[in-house]
């Protein structure tokens, strides 16, 4: 069966630290693996995505790494703001029609003053 | 401003009565999905679209119903018959073609049934 499975489920750290999401699928075939961020009561936003052969992406203080040989991914904060408080889902494309992604459930993430 | 609306933001039904979400994109995509987010679950795909006039069953299907007429409307409708309607609802578009199509969110509408 297809999975995404994120840990933790939930995270508090302190403004200006750095931390670190992990992200391990059970997904077959495999196209590519995104990371989107969701703010409470938003919709989700996309971060990063990639494909087999990246291993890793940055999107500003955000890096993604992708290890397609142990199917895990972690999502890295750097230097974290109040604003990087949200949820972060782990999604992986398993290819084929449209509509095959699987959603992991999430990371909340709070970031304290 | 091209996106993805949903309206309205939130939503109030007495059980029995059906209810339509609705999702507009201007981003000229050819594909639109529409997923509900449970507390502490993943997002999970009730439909999508990939051409006007043609759309696929999700993952849960049952109870509820859309339409594509137009390449930039994709309505959902929560039918009385969905057991467990009350949700977090999300349209998202892509296109279509690539392996790393990037899916594009709406705000999303929360429906409260009771």
């Amino acid at each position: 069966k297809n999975q995404v499975e994120q840990s933790p489920q939930s995270l508090i750290i302190l403004e200006g630290k750095n931390c670190t999401l992990q992200c391990n699928y059970t997904v077959s075939p495999f196209s590519n693996l995104r990371w989107y961020k969701q703010d409470t009561g938003r919709g989700p936003v996309s971060l990063t995505i990639m494909t087999f052969s990246e291993n890793t992406k940055s999107n500003g203080r955000y890096t993604a790494t992708l290890d397609a040989d142990t199917k895990q991914s972690s999502l890295h904060i750097t230097a974290s703001q109040l604003s990087d408080s949200a949820s972060y889902i782990c999604v992986v494309s398993a290819g084929g029609s449209q509509g095959n992604l699987i959603f992991g459930k999430g990371t909340k993430l709070s970031v304290k003053p | 401003d091209g996106g993805i609306t949903q309206s309205p933001k939130y939503l109030f039904r007495k059980e029995g009565q059906n209810v339509t979400l609705s999702c507009e994109q201007n981003l000229n995509h050819d594909a639109m999905y529409w997923y509900r987010q449970d507390p502490g679950q993943g997002l999970r795909l009730i439909y999508y679209s990939q051409i006007v006039n043609d759309f696929q069953k999700g993952d849960i299907a049952e109870g509820y119903s859309v339409s594509r007429e137009k390449k930039e409307s994709f309505p959902l409708t929560v039918t009385s018959a969905q057991k467990n309607p009350t949700a977090f609802y999300l349209c998202a578009s892509s296109i279509v073609g690539h392996h790393t199509y990037e899916q594009y969110f709406g705000p999303g509408t929360r429906l409260t049934v009771t």
